[in-house]
């Protein structure tokens, strides 16, 4: 199981992030963050816990392993504020949770 | 560029099964080290994964569906499908279809297609 926090996190533009999201036991590094903007499908931020995916600014960053991990947005622009969902997988059988997300708000 | 496309969206019966199909094109399904995933989201909720079929043809499904759901590929159509059967309201959501590297995470998304369970 995975559990994000805080549910709902209220900024302003140019401040900084940051997201938690902690597993019930360890899944390695197998973790992964995406940013959902509504009516869209979500979008691929972070993998394997700290690996920025293709074109995505560096303002995003991903740290963590084991059970605690963390996603952090440097210096928030307008486009940030959205709904941030943490996956992760078991080692084997390879079987997937979303933890339940993080709205990121002004 | 590679692209997925569900199925259009679909009104299907209590008790009935929901049949979906993702067609993939700009790459083949047949390539490598891809799982070709179906995950969900029902209105105003977070995202559940529903379970993926690997290259190889192996399939994985989350424990809390699996008694009802079958993942498979049809190579030649170069598309994968989804059944899940004994719908009830509760299966309300929208549907993505999408690639996974590493049996997780999701680097392709489809735009998503909308069931409705609803007598």
């Amino acid at each position: 199981v995975l559990t994000q926090s805080p549910v709902t996190l209220s900024l302003s533009p140019g401040e900084r992030a940051t997201l938690s999201c902690r597993a019930s036991q360890s899944v390695s590094s197998y973790l992964a963050w995406y940013q959902q903007k509504p009516g869209q499908a979500p979008r691929l931020l972070i993998y394997d816990a700290s690996n920025r995916a293709t074109g995505i600014p560096a303002r995003f960053s991903g740290s963590g392993s084991g059970t605690d991990f963390t996603l952090t947005i440097s210096s928030l622009e307008p486009e940030d504020f959205a709904i941030y969902y943490c996956q992760q997988r078991s080692n084997w059988p390879p079987e997937c949770s979303f933890g339940q997300g993080t709205k990121l708000e002004i | 560029q590679l692209q997925l496309r569900e199925s259009d969206s679909r009104l299907v019966k209590p008790s009935q099964t929901l049949s979906l199909t993702c067609a993939v094109s700009g790459g083949s399904i047949s390539s490598g080290g891809y799982s070709w995933s179906w995950i969900r989201q029902p209105p105003g909720k977070g995202l559940e994964w529903i379970g993926y079929i690997y290259h190889s043809g192996s399939t994985y499904y989350n424990p809390s569906l699996k008694s009802r759901v079958t993942i498979s590929v049809d190579w030649s159509e170069n598309q994968f499908s989804l059944n899940l059967s004994s719908v009830t309201a509760a299966d309300t959501a929208v549907y993505y279809c999408a690639r996974a590297l590493n049996y997780y995470y999701i680097d392709v998304w489809g735009k998503g297609t909308t069931v409705t369970v609803s007598s």
